[in-house]
């Protein structure tokens, strides 16, 4: 069975600029997580998704948004790009939210903005 | 809040020596506890965890990891490292009633031959 997929593996924008990420679940998971990891960090909570909502969220500002779809892929879109947004996201994705759901991390999208 | 903190960003292991990784953790609810390892370009492969029941927790490639609720830890050992397990590794505590985690900010460990 195919893992989580994420695309592009790897993107460079430019400050000021939107991006758009994307996330493939694991078949029959509903619920996609997103997580930035900036360079020498552990990875940080951005959002969760689950059955096409917004069930929980981070200390991200609103610049950070996303989008579940009835398939249950979802998208991170970060407007107005600063500097410090290069990182490399990464998106979990579980059967469910409980406690006892085990998340399996996707490859990541390496953004760059310069 | 639950966090969780790894002291020493870069941890070096002579090849076939112990592999000790420090992981205490804050949380207000009885904690799940997590490792995971990063290879390099790739994402994080879950090696072991705790949720409840036996404290002292075996995962994969050889590793083991005991929860020690006096000591607020949740220290991860493999006893001969090899070559293969350079990579970096990253404790994690659920948060909350929900599968949200909360990261350490990883160790790097360099294996030496």
């Amino acid at each position: 069975d195919a893992g989580v997929t994420q695309s592009p593996t790897h993107l460079i924008k430019t400050r000021g600029q939107h991006v758009t990420l994307r996330c493939s679940p694991i078949s029959g998971h509903k619920s996609v997580s997103w997580y930035q990891q900036a360079l020498g960090q552990g990875p940080q909570f951005i959002f969760q998704y689950y059955e096409e909502e917004e069930r929980q969220r981070g200390n991200f500002p609103d610049r950070f948004s996303g989008h579940q779809f009835p398939n249950y892929s979802s998208e991170l879109n970060v407007n107005a790009l600063l500097l410090g947004d290069s990182a490399l996201y990464l998106c979990a994705s579980s059967l469910g939210t409980g406690s006892m759901r085990e998340q399996y991390f996707g490859p990541g999208t390496r953004l760059t903005v310069t | 809040a639950q966090s969780v903190t790894q002291l020493g960003s870069h941890v070096s292991v002579s090849e076939g020596a112990l592999v000790l990784l420090r992981c205490n953790y804050s949380s207000s609810v009885p904690p799940y506890l997590f490792w995971y390892v990063q290879y390099p370009n790739q994402g994080l492969q879950l090696l072991l965890k705790y949720t409840t029941g036996a404290t002292l927790v075996k995962g994969i490639n050889g590793f083991e990891a005991e929860f020690k609720k006096s000591e607020t830890s949740f220290h991860l050992t493999k006893p001969s490292a090899h070559m293969s397990d350079a990579a970096e590794y990253f404790c994690a505590v659920r948060t909350g009633g929900n599968n949200r985690l909360a990261f350490g900010k990883g160790n790097q460990v360099v294996v030496i031959p």
